[in-house]
């Protein structure tokens, strides 16, 4: 297994702009969830894919938005970015239901800042 | 709705010092519990977890029992390292949800 690959590792953007997070998960990883971890907190759930679906979504505006591929990868697109939108943004996938809530793998995130 | 609340940080404690660090939770059902670890500059890495109550989880020296009476799920490990020094998360996932809640996560140096 190759484990969850996240790029780019760091980026800088301007507030107003709008960016592209990638997220390439193991292979046979159906569902794959997206967190945002501002700087001294806890990740916080942004949204989940299943099958290239939405099947869940956490307090986040429709600005922060979603792809997921048939190839196992994925992206987490934000709009009109805020300050308030720097932190680490975590990928992670499982397997179909059968493994269990328990089979997540998280990727080691991408650094964003805005400025 | 459901939460995870753990102990505050940052903890400093000296080389082969005994660990714990709580946490407990609410939750409407029936989770599963965790304890993740994150070292500088990287993402979460799965420590240990419980599934139902009463379970132990158990991983490289650190040891936390699912208590469904206490709603608690404390993280302890009887003699720390200077390797262990990172921020521990405890989190739930219901058996039926699709999101993990986690707690604010706890700082931990070990000093030798």
């Amino acid at each position: 297994e190759t484990g969850v690959t996240q790029s780019p590792t760091h980026l800088i953007k301007t507030r107003g702009q709008q960016v592209t997070l990638r997220c390439s998960s193991q292979s046979g990883h159906n569902t794959v969830s997206w967190y945002q971890q501002a700087l001294g907190q806890g990740p916080q759930f942004i949204f989940q894919y299943y099958r290239e679906e939405e099947n869940g979504r956490g307090n986040f505006p429709p600005r922060f938005s979603g792809l997921q591929f048939p190839n196992y990868s994925s992206e987490l697109n934000v709009n009109a970015l805020e300050l308030d939108d720097s932190a680490l943004y975590l990928c992670a996938s499982r397997r179909p239901q059968g493994a269990g809530n328990y089979g997540y793998t998280f990727g080691s995130g991408t650094r964003l800042t805005v400025v | 709705g459901d939460s995870v609340t753990q102990m505050e940080g940052p903890v400093t404690l000296s080389e082969e010092a005994f660990l714990t660090i709580n946490c407990t939770y609410t939750a409407t059902g029936y989770p599963s519990l965790f304890w993740y670890v994150q070292y500088p500059g990287e993402g979460l890495q799965l420590l240990l977890k419980a599934t139902k109550a009463d379970d132990k989880g158990s991983n490289k020296g650190f040891e936390a029992t699912y208590r469904k009476e206490t709603t608690s799920f404390h993280l302890e490990k009887g003699s720390v390292q200077v390797s262990d020094s990172a921020v521990y998360f405890c989190a739930l996932i219901m058996n039926t949800g699709n999101q993990f809640y986690f707690g604010t996560g706890t700082s931990l140096t070990v000093i030798p």
